[in-house]
Order: structure tokens, then sequence, then C-alpha cells
């Protein structure tokens, strides 16, 4: 059974342009959780969602950033016209339609470094 | 989520087991204790989870204490590979966050 999946790796953007990081859960998980952590810091939820919903995005930031989760297809973080701050790691978590929300499996990270 | 606190960092012997604490005073009756550990920048690892009863899995063992303020996590024999930060998070299960604190870094040492 693969885990959590993420795409790409590694991801270098310049100032100003967009940056989409994929994401496939684990099979039979509904659920996707998005974190990112900077630099020298903990990593900080974002955003959760179900398929074609979005439950809580309470941790995304006001502007540029958005997340689907479509019926079809893996989860995407999109990141519009990406400063130097966004400069970070996201991971993608994810679990299952039961059982406890807390349990959540983590993919490998994005890096994403902005020039 | 309920705040935890952690020592900040802890060392262990290889083969011995490593015992790592967690204050969760103020947590509520439906909040679980869950511990994840980060190796090296990796995406987090799950470990473990209680509610009040003591519980034991491949990895590791969680003893609660029996006012659910504190909880302790213990892997039998560590091995270099332990090393890593080891958050304590506590959470509904029914919530959709975990709130990530700054853990504690357990170094493993030969």
């Amino acid at each position: 059974n693969a885990g959590v999946m993420q795409n790409p790796r590694h991801l270098v953007r310049r100032r100003g342009q967009e940056a989409r990081l994929r994401c496939s859960p684990m099979k039979g998980h509904s659920h996707v959780y998005w974190y990112r952590q900077l630099p020298e810091e903990g990593l900080k939820f974002m955003v959760y969602l179900q398929k074609e919903n979005i439950i809580d995005e309470s941790g995304m930031p006001k502007e540029r950033f958005s997340a689907e989760f479509p019926k079809e297809g893996p989860s995407i973080l999109r990141i519009q016209q990406v400063v130097r701050g966004d400069s970070a790691a996201y991971f993608c978590a994810s679990s299952p339609p039961v059982l406890s929300r807390g349990t959540q499996y983590f993919g490998p990270g994005t890096r994403l470094t902005v020039l | 989520d309920a705040k935890t606190t952690q020592p900040t960092s802890m060392d262990c012997a290889e083969g011995r087991a490593a015992n790592l604490p967690c204050n969760h005073s103020t947590i509520s009756g439906n909040e679980y204790v869950y511990w994840y550990r980060q190796i090296h920048s990796q995406g987090p690892q799950y470990i473990i989870h209680g509610l009040k009863n003591n519980e034991t899995n491949e990895m590791a063992s969680l003893i609660i204490t029996e006012d659910r303020k504190s909880s302790t996590l213990i892997l039998p024999h560590a091995t270099l590979r332990d090393t890593a930060v080891y958050y304590c998070i506590a959470g509904e299960t029914s919530g959709s966050r975990l709130t990530f604190g700054e853990g504690t870094q357990l170094t493993v040492n030969p």
C-alpha cells in the first residue's frame, strides 16, 4: 500500500511565478491536510479538505494561496505570485474517512525555493 | 487543542529505553494524546495515540497518568535511527488539525 505521495519533491520558482504542489493521499483515504514548515520553524496547519470540499482553511494565508481536492486526481496547493517568504517545506497528510482524524499519514514534502 | 509542554532536548544511549515526557495539564476529556516524530526534514511520522489507557504498538508505548495531565512516550530499545524531533499533541479525534509545538529533539548516541 503506497504511502502519501507528493510531487514535485523540489520546486524552484522566481518571484512572481506560480507554484503548484500535488498530493496523492493513501489508498482509501478521503481526507487531506496541508502543512507548511518555514526554515528553522515548526509545522503549521494550512488547510483540511475532503473530496470537492474545503472543510477548514483557517491556516491559509488570505491572499495568493488556494487548495483543492477534486473528485478525481490529486489535491493541489496553489501559490500565485510567489515571494521569497513562501520558501518552505510543504507537507501533505491524509487520513481515512473513519476513525481518528488525528492519525494522519504524511508525505515526504515539497521543498519550494523562491529565487 | 490543549497546550503541551516538552523538554527541548534529550539524549539517550543506543539500546537503552528512551522516555520522553509531555505535560498537558489543560487537556479536556475528549482530547487524545498523539505522538509524532520528524526525522531530519522528512515528513512527520505517526507513532501512537491514546485517550486514558496505556497503549503499545510495534514502535512505542504510551503511558498516560490517571489524571491525564501528563504522559510519557517510551521507545524500549532506542537505535540511532530514532534520532528525531518528537512531538506530543493533544487534540480531539474529530478535529481537523494537528497543532505542532516545538517538540523534543531526541539524540540517540552510540
